[in-house]
């Protein structure tokens, strides 16, 4: 089984905190992806990456950061978390096989 | 870039009828085309997925359609039943290393 896993199921932070968002997967997959979950927008992607220390920008990187130093991890970093940053956030890993993307349990961000 | 659009937002039925949600996408290079349903509380999980190769997949209640042409796709779900309550998303991806953009998602509700 695909697992795909992300550190915190909720954080609470405070606003200007620098926050980290660990994902990790155990499949070797090759694509890594972090998306941005509100009520009405759907699945907005932030970060992609198509291997270690590779990233594309998705629709909504503004005030976020990724890294990738090792295949298996993913991290989205809240440079100066703000308000409207708080939001459910979900990792998603796929290889270039198949293409099927697994997502992480995901990670309720409030910020205040 | 991509942007994928998904009709309706909700979707009532009673239990027994189909259901039809539709996509369209604007990268005529697009070439995967995954559905999601997510139960409330929980990470999204693959019902099925299409390649642009194909016009067409059935998996028991479930079918999707592709019409490459008018860059449009469809999920189907006949024989409803309370258990297919949730929020389904379209997405659409180019390319191995493309990125997987979502539409805004459909709450479907199957009334007894």
């Amino acid at each position: 089984d695909v697992k795909v896993t992300q550190s915190s199921r909720y954080l609470v932070k405070r606003t200007g905190e620098k926050v980290f968002l660990e994902c990790v997967q155990d499949m070797d997959h090759e694509n890594m992806f972090w998306y941005r979950q509100d009520p009405g927008l759907g699945l907005r992607l932030i970060y992609f990456s198509y291997d270690v220390k590779m990233k594309e920008k998705g629709d909504i990187p503004e005030g976020y950061s990724v890294s990738r130093e090792k295949k298996e991890r993913f991290s989205l970093i809240l440079e100066s978390a703000s308000t409207n940053q708080t939001s459910m956030y979900l990792c998603a890993s796929s290889s270039i096989v198949d293409r099927q993307a697994f997502f992480g349990q995901g990670t309720r961000l409030t910020v205040v | 870039g991509e942007n994928v659009e998904q009709h309706p937002s909700t979707l009532s039925v009673q239990e027994g009828d189909s259901a039809v949600i539709k996509c369209t996408y604007s990268d005529s290079a697009s070439n995967y085309f995954p559905w999601y349903k997510q139960e409330l509380g929980k990470r999204p999980q693959l019902i099925i997925d299409i390649r642009s190769n194909v016009g067409e997949k059935k998996d028991q209640r479930i079918a999707v359609t592709l019409n490459k042409t008018a860059k449009h796709f469809s999920l189907h779900i006949t024989e409803t039943q309370p258990e297919d309550s949730a929020v389904y998303f379209c997405a659409a991806r180019w390319g191995s290393q493309g990125n997987l953009i979502f539409g805004k998602g459909t709450k479907l509700s199957v009334k007894p």
